[in-house]
C-alpha cells in the first residue's frame, strides 16, 4: 500500500493564481481531511470529508474548495491564490469515527504564495 | 474554545538523558492521540489512549493518559538521536470531527 500520497510536493504560485492539491489514498478509509501546519500554529483543519460526496467546513475554510467524488480521493483548491495561503498542505485520512479518529497523513505540499 | 498547551515548546539534551513532554486542557477529551513528525514529512501516528488514568508503552516511550481526560505525558527513556521530531498531541471530544492540535514540542536529541 502506498497509503496517503500527495502532489506535487513544493509549489509557488503568484498572488490570484489557482491551482489543486491532490491527495489519494488507496487504504479504502472513509474519512479524508486537510489541514494547513504553520510555524507555531500546530495543524488546522481547512475541510474535511465522511465520505464519497459528503464535504465540511473545518476551522479555516476560507479560500479553499474540496470535493469528494471518490473514497479515493480528495483534491483540494485554492481559488485566487493570497500570500496568506503561504504553508504546508498535508492531506490525512482515517479509518475510524471519532473519537478514535487516527490520522494517516500523506507527506504534505510546501506552498508559497509570492 | 477547547485548546491543548504542550511543553515545553523547545527542548535539547544529550542521547542517553530521560524526558518528559506534557500536552494539557482545561478540557475533557474522549481520546488523545500522540504523532512525531520529522522534518519535510508529515506526522505520523505514536498512540492513542482513550481510559482515563490509561499508560500505554511503545519501547522507550511511555505515554500516559490524566485520570480526568484532561492531559496527558510522553516520558523518553534513554532518548537516542532518532527520537528527534517535532511531537504532536491532539484531542478528540466525542463525536467532533475536528480535533484539537497542540503547538507542539521540537525535540532534539544530541548524540
Amino acid at each position: 500500500n502506498a497509503g496517503v500520497t500527495q502532489t506535487p510536493k513544493f509549489q509557488v504560485l503568484k498572488t490570484g493564481q489557482s491551482m489543486t492539491l491532490q491527495c489519494a489514498q488507496d487504504m479504502n478509509h472513509e474519512y479524508m481531511s486537510w489541514y494547513r501546519q504553520d510555524p507555531g500554529m500546530g495543524l488546522r483543519l481547512i475541510h474535511y470529508s465522511v465520505g464519497a460526496g459528503i464535504t465540511d467546513q473545518g476551522e479555516v475554510p476560507n479560500g479553499y474548495n474540496v470535493s469528494r467524488s471518490t473514497t479515493e480521493d480528495f483534491p483540494l483548491r485554492l481559488l485566487s491564490a493570497a500570500p496568506s495561503q503561504t504553508s504546508v498542505y498535508f492531506c490525512a485520512s482515517s479509518p475510524d469515527l471519532p473519537p478514535r479518529y487516527e490520522q494517516y497523513f500523506g507527506p504534505g505540499t510546501r506552498l508559497t504564495v509570492t | 474554545t477547547q485548546l491543548l498547551e504542550q511543553s515545553p515548546q523547545f527542548l535539547s539534551i544529550q542521547e542517553g538523558e530521560n524526558l518528559t513532554v506534557y500536552c494539557n486542557s482545561s478540557s475533557v477529551f474522549s481520546s488523545l492521540q500522540w504523532y512525531r513528525q520529522e522534518p519535510g514529512e508529515g506526522p505520523v501516528l505514536l498512540v492513542t489512549v482513550v481510559t482515563g488514568g490509561e499508560v500505554k508503552k511503545l519501547k522507550r516511550l511511555t505515554f500516559q493518559f490524566g485520570d480526568a481526560r484532561k492531559d496527558s505525558s510522553l516520558h523518553i527513556t534513554a532518548a537516542q538521536p532518532g527520537d528527534t521530531g517535532l511531537y504532536l498531541c491532539a484531542g478528540a471530544a466525542g463525536s467532533n470531527y475536528q480535533l484539537i492540535w497542540g503547538a507542539g514540542t521540537k525535540l532534539i536529541i544530541k548524540p
